[in-house]
This record gives C-alpha cells, structure tokens and sequence, in this order.
C-alpha cells in the first residue's frame, strides 16, 4: 500500500504570497490532519478534515485554512505568507474512525519564506 | 490546559544502553498516549502508544511506563543501538480524532 505523499516537497516563496500544498492520504483512510513543525515549537496541530469537514482546528491564524475532496486528498493553504511561516508542513491520515487509529505520516513539505 | 512536557531534549546513549525519555501532562483528558520517532528527512512513523488503563506496554525493546497518578509517562529503549539514533516524541490525545498535541522532541544519539 502506498504511504502518505505530499507535493510540493520543497517551495520557496516571499511574504505576502500565498502557498497551497497538498496531501494524498493512505488509501481507505478518511481522515487527514496536518501539522506544522519548527524547531521552536515543535509539532504543532493545524486541523484535521474527515470525510470533507473540518473536524479538528487549532490554534492558528485564519490565515491558514484547507479543504479535503470527496477522495480524502486534502489541501492547505496559507495567504500572506511571513516570515515565520516557514516550516515543515507534514500531513498524516488515519482510518478516522477511533481515537487509537494510527496517524501515519507523509515526508512532508519544506516552505522557506523570504 | 494542553500542554505536554518532554525531558530530556538530547540524550546520548552508548551502544547496549538503555535510553530514557520522559514525558508530563496536564490535561487528565487525554487518553491516548502514542511515541513517535522521527528520522532526518522522514515524517514521524509511530513507535508504541498506551492507553491510561494499563501502566505498561512492551513491544520488542521499546517499553512505554505509565503513571497515571502522577500524569506521567516515560519511554524506555532497551539494549539501544545506533539505528535507534532519531529524534523521538510523545504525545496525547483525547477523544478528539485526529488532534494529537505533541512534547517538544528528544534527540538521541546511540555511540558505538
């Protein structure tokens, strides 16, 4: 089975940009969440979408939103991009339908703003 | 409150040693505790998770501790080698989905 893939795996871009990246979840699993990785915050939650809705947000900026389609790929997108936004953005799916659901993870997306 | 505390945030570990890494949370809603481990270039792959109603969980040399009283859980890699060399996380969730809230890392380093 194919793991979790993630695209672009790299994009540079300057403030005030907007980016999207997109993640293409494990077949069968319905629910995908992202997360952003810092070396000074660490992994942090961004929101999970199951079966197309937003099930899960946290606490970040309106700045940063996503969508999922009816084949679980899910989409992010962040606009007016800062400096600060450049991070690892990872995605992870699961099966969605129990907490104990293992979140498997893709490589994730390198974003540098400059 | 959500937060969760890791400790140590490096840790380095002769070959055949056993590694220990700690983790302390707030919240006693959480009750979902998985580890995660995290190699350069590589998202975190999952490593052994408990659930509060069992105080320990062994799966080959990777042994999560639980301590519920004190909010408390530990990881403990046994017989450690260098392939173990990684960064590794906890975390907890609740009954939430996919909302997992993450310690801050601990990178271990395995000598030879």
């Amino acid at each position: 089975k194919a793991g979790v893939t993630q695209t672009p795996r790299y994009l540079i871009k300057t403030r005030g940009q907007q980016v999207t990246l997109s993640c293409s979840p494990i077949s069968g699993h319905r629910s995908v969440s992202w997360y952003q990785q810092t070396p000074g915050q660490g992994l942090q939650f961004l929101f999970e979408y199951f079966s197309e809705t937003q099930r899960n947000k946290g606490n970040f900026p309106g700045r940063f939103s996503g969508r999922q389609f009816s084949n679980s790929r899910s989409e992010m997108n962040v606009s007016t991009l800062e400096l600060g936004d450049s991070a690892l953005y990872l995605c992870a799916s699961s099966l969605g339908q129990s907490l104990a659901d293992t979140q498997y993870f893709g490589p994730g997306t390198r974003l540098t703003v400059l | 409150q959500q937060q969760v505390k890791q400790s140590p945030q490096s840790l380095i570990v002769q070959k055949g040693g056993i590694s220990i890494i700690n983790c302390a949370y707030e919240n006693t809603a959480f009750d979902y505790f998985p580890w995660y481990q995290q190699f350069p270039g590589k998202g975190p792959a999952l490593l052994i998770a408990i659930r509060p109603d069992v105080s320990e969980k062994k799966e080959g040399r990777f042994t999560i501790s639980f301590n519920k009283s004190a909010k408390q859980f530990s990881l403990h890699i046994m017989d450690s080698q260098p392939g173990d060399s990684a960064t590794y996380f906890c975390a907890a969730s609740r009954n939430q989905g996919g909302k997992l809230i993450f310690g801050q890392g601990t990178e271990l380093s395995v000598k030879p």
